[in-house]
Parts: structure tokens; C-alpha cells; sequence
């Protein structure tokens, strides 16, 4: 078993819909939680960076940590077809182990 | 059977030292990068290599020299380090496929300068 896995997709959405990208793991040691986004033929970005449980907004994004459930999602409200991308989760734990979920690809059609 | 794997994990050494990051794929991806991670987690390209041919070499020290003895793997070789090296460093591979060209990354390794 992979300790983070990350739904393949491929997702795709017409514009102005919600999307939730989802990771889980089973590594109870990581502690920060990081969202990536890679547009085709370019190096993953960073988007967001989480540590320990809850929420964070930022813009249309809003990035959830669910530690007791081993769970993290990426929301994207009124996805626009310039959110295209595939999006990677990654995880670290305090000794600066990190893992990459295998990324998801999202197609937002206008 | 990892994916993608690197070495060492952990490597903590001196001001000056020569050091080495090496990395294997088992994907039968044709391009292979490396990527450093600073203490924010923003990830920089460094270097890419297509079937052994370099076709990424960004604004990176020239201390900095990246080997493919083949396709499958990637080595990193520091000389002369130095305290702004430490950085977490990430392998990672790809296959062409047109639009959908996903990163598969190795588990990172910590680099220490002291």
C-alpha cells in the first residue's frame, strides 16, 4: 500500500463548478500538507501549505486537513478553464520525510 | 518496488565537501529532473534529461553537475558545498504522453550543510 494516494481522475468539470481533489495516507507522522499545481510542460507549484488540522482559504482555493481521518482535499469554487491542470498533494513529516501523491489531472471545459 | 527511488535520504556534511544524490527510475519514463525544495516548500527546477540528453539546465551554481549514465537514472553531484545548498531535493520522472505528462517523484533527500 502506497502511504499517500490520490484519486488518478481524470477529472473534468464545466466552468464555475466545485471541485474537491482528495489525498489519504497512512503515515500518521506527517504533519505539513502541501498542494501542487502543474500545468502541462511546466514544474509543479506550489499552491497551498497546510499544517495540522483544518481549513485554509485562499482565494478560490480552500485546502482541508482531516488528521484523525487521514484525509486532505483541495476545493476549487468557480473553476475557471485556466484551473486545468494536475494537481499534486504532497506530505512531510517533522523529520523532512516527504511523499507526493501521483498527482490528478483536471479538465475545466468552458 | 519504488518508482521512483533516490539516495541517500538524509545526508548531513561540511562547508566544502563533494557530494553525491543519485536516483532510479523503474517507470520506463524517457525524462528525468531534479527539483530543490526550499524551506517554503516551493519546488525549482534544476535540471531535466530526456533519454540521457540534458534539455532542462535552469540558472543552477555550476558546482552543480547532473549525470545520466542511462535513461533510467539520474545522478546529482555537488562539489565544493556550501551553507545555501541545504535543501530538500526531489528526483522525479515522466513520460510523454502530450498534455498529460504526470511527475512521479522519489521520497526527497534532506541535504544538511554545516
Amino acid at each position: 500500500q502506497k502511504e499517500v494516494e490520490q484519486d488518478p481522475g481524470p477529472l473534468s468539470v464545466p466552468e464555475g463548478a466545485i471541485v474537491s481533489l482528495n489525498c489519504t495516507y497512512s503515515n500518521s507522522a506527517f504533519q505539513y500538507f502541501m498542494w501542487y499545481r502543474q500545468y502541462s510542460r511546466k514544474g509543479p507549484e506550489l499552491l497551498m501549505y497546510t499544517y495540522s488540522s483544518g481549513n485554509k482559504e485562499d482565494g478560490r482555493f480552500t485546502a482541508q486537513v482531516d488528521k484523525s481521518s487521514k484525509y486532505i482535499s483541495l476545493f476549487i469554487r468557480d473553476s475557471q478553464p485556466s484551473d486545468s491542470a494536475t494537481y499534486l498533494c504532497a506530505m512531510e513529516t517533522n523529520a523532512g520525510k516527504s511523499t507526493f501523491g501521483d498527482g490528478t489531472t483536471l479538465t475545466v471545459k468552458p | 518496488d519504488t518508482a521512483v527511488s533516490q539516495t541517500p535520504k538524509y545526508l548531513v556534511t561540511q562547508m566544502g565537501n563533494d557530494k553525491s544524490i543519485k536516483c532510479e527510475q523503474n517507470l520506463g519514463h524517457d525524462t528525468m529532473y531534479w527539483y530543490k525544495q526550499d524551506s517554503k516548500k516551493f519546488l525549482k527546477i534544476m535540471f531535466s534529461y530526456n533519454n540521457k540528453e540534458l534539455i532542462i539546465n535552469e540558472t543552477v551554481p555550476n558546482r552543480f553537475s547532473p549525470k545520466s549514465p542511462d535513461k533510467a537514472h539520474l545522478n546529482l553531484h555537488i562539489n565544493s558545498l556550501e551553507l545555501g545548498d541545504s535543501a530538500v531535493y526531489f528526483c522525479a520522472s515522466s513520460q510523454e504522453r502530450g498534455v498529460d505528462e504526470k511527475l512521479f517523484f522519489g521520497s526527497g533527500t534532506q541535504l544538511s550543510v554545516l
